[in-house]
């Protein structure tokens, strides 16, 4: 299958600073992107969609001036939570694929914020 | 909103037996698959069933689909401590995002 690639794999960071988390789709162009966050023994839940080129659409109570997304290229898109708090702290996972096709899921990005 | 509905919660189970897993949504679905994830880590992609499929199999795994019933099952063969992990079912309808259920924890003991 086709791979998505997400760094870091685990981030570490105090509170009020913010952390980018990146998406990359290796061997195929990712017209569209997903992000999901995942809380301890919990299931996934959509963040928000983004195509490539255009603004991303969230989810209802995401808050979209805290959660950056940003997919500038077919390959390549980034999360960013500013101001990160200890709530914050969670399992985030990207899914990205082509028109048409099923997405494929990137390793995950353990974020703790102390 | 969630689709999917894993049942059981949980499960646990000794190694070499069989373990079931189902899965229920509610709307009607392009295509329907299973996902693997251990503790803290990403998601293995198990096995796709098409909405007109109703019986896929991979290796010891066989997931069977009931559109009737909005319904689908992942059955583990000879199961295997490593086959200890949570278990998600996800749909996907339309060009809409996957919709994850909240997961089935397989304990497998050696």
């Amino acid at each position: 299958g086709a791979v998505v690639s997400q760094h870091p794999s685990w981030v570490i960071c105090k509170s009020g600073t913010s952390v980018k988390i990146e998406c990359r789709s290796l061997d195929f162009q990712a017209t569209t992107m997903f992000w999901y966050r995942q809380f301890p023994k919990q299931s996934l839940m959509l963040m928000a969609t983004s195509n490539e080129g255009s603004k991303a659409t969230y989810e209802q109570g995401v808050e979209k001036d805290k959660f950056l997304i940003n997919h500038a290229s077919l390959t390549l898109s980034t999360l960013t939570v500013t101001s990160a708090h200890p709530e914050d702290s969670s399992f985030y996972i990207c899914s990205a694929k082509e028109t048409g096709t099923e997405a494929f899921f990137g390793q995950g990005t353990r974020l703790t914020v102390v | 909103s969630q689709q999917g509905e894993e049942d059981p919660q949980a499960l646990s189970i000794q190694e070499g037996e069989n373990a079931t897993m189902n899965c229920s949504y509610k709307t009607s679905i392009n295509n329907l698959q299973w996902y693997r994830q251990n503790s803290g880590r990403g998601l293995v992609h198990l096995i796709l069933i098409r909405s007109n499929e109703r019986e896929k199999h991979s290796g010891r795994l066989r997931v069977t689909l009931d559109t009737s019933k909005k319904s689908s099952s992942l059955l583990i063969t000879a199961s295997r401590a490593a086959d200890t992990a949570s278990y998600f079912c996800a749909t996907l309808a339309g060009n809409t995002p996957l919709v994850f259920g909240k997961g089935t924890r397989l304990s497998v003991i050696a």
